[in-house]
């Protein structure tokens, strides 16, 4: 089974709009720790953000935040004032504990272009 | 500073032949590796990773082969390579912990012809 999904293959948004990046994850383990990475066309993996399950405030980094909803086992990634730059692939990643040696798992992730 | 170097940036092998990546990792011991695989506009897949030296997970069957002669070098292998294999190969480091994620180098771009 997905234990991390990202419905949405590609979004557009206006420049200096803000997007929602949807990501939802499956896990029965209590404690885990969510991120999100860039992917520009460069092939590079950018880290981004990163929502610990305990965490109680919402993760933020600039223009970054992460809308953790831990009921729902959800954790949406939100750029605010979009920028042409934005204009990447975004992958959502789940690590669970075991030894904390556990690799990170990754949705399939999501193509955002930001149209000027 | 950690710092994660990986060569080369882009190889073409004809089928049938070796192949040898190289990552290192400097600045930090005894880090976890991972090599990931990407094809053309998809997603990352696992194919191995190793938390010390000499130890290997594997995730995927295939072909590829890795190791970790050094306790900061993982080098991803092939004796014959297939064009299924062509793709981005990406190498990643983390400090052990659930709290940290990874530090990605630049990437191989490999196309088998």
């Amino acid at each position: 089974a997905q234990k991390i999904t990202q419905t949405q293959p590609g979004m557009f948004v206006q420049e200096k709009e803000a997007v929602t990046l949807d990501c939802t994850y499956d896990t029965s383990d209590p404690s885990y720790g969510l991120f999100w990475y860039k992917q520009p066309s460069s092939g590079e993996m950018i880290f981004l953000i990163y929502q610990g399950s305990y965490d109680q405030q919402n993760a933020t980094e600039g223009r970054y935040s992460l809308n953790f909803q831990k009921a729902r086992k959800s954790a949406n990634l939100v750029i605010s004032a979009s920028q042409l730059g934005d204009s990447a692939m975004y992958f959502c990643a789940m690590r669970e504990p075991s030894s904390g040696n556990t690799p990170l798992v990754f949705g399939k992730g999501t193509r955002l272009s930001v149209i000027a | 500073s950690q710092t994660i170097h990986q060569w080369p940036a882009t190889l073409v092998q004809p089928v049938g032949s070796p192949l040898s990546l190289e990552c290192t990792v400097e600045g930090t011991s005894n880090p976890n590796l991972y090599w990931y695989r990407q094809a053309a506009g998809r997603g990352l897949q696992l194919l191995f990773y190793s938390v010390g030296i000499g130890q290997i997970s594997s995730e995927v069957p295939q072909n590829l082969s890795a190791s970790r002669p050094q306790d900061r070098q993982f080098i991803l292998s092939s004796k014959k390579l297939l064009l299924s294999d062509s793709g981005f190969y990406l190498c990643a480091w983390s400090v052990k912990g659930l709290n940290y994620g990874y530090t990605f180098g630049s990437g191989t771009r490999l196309t088998v012809v």
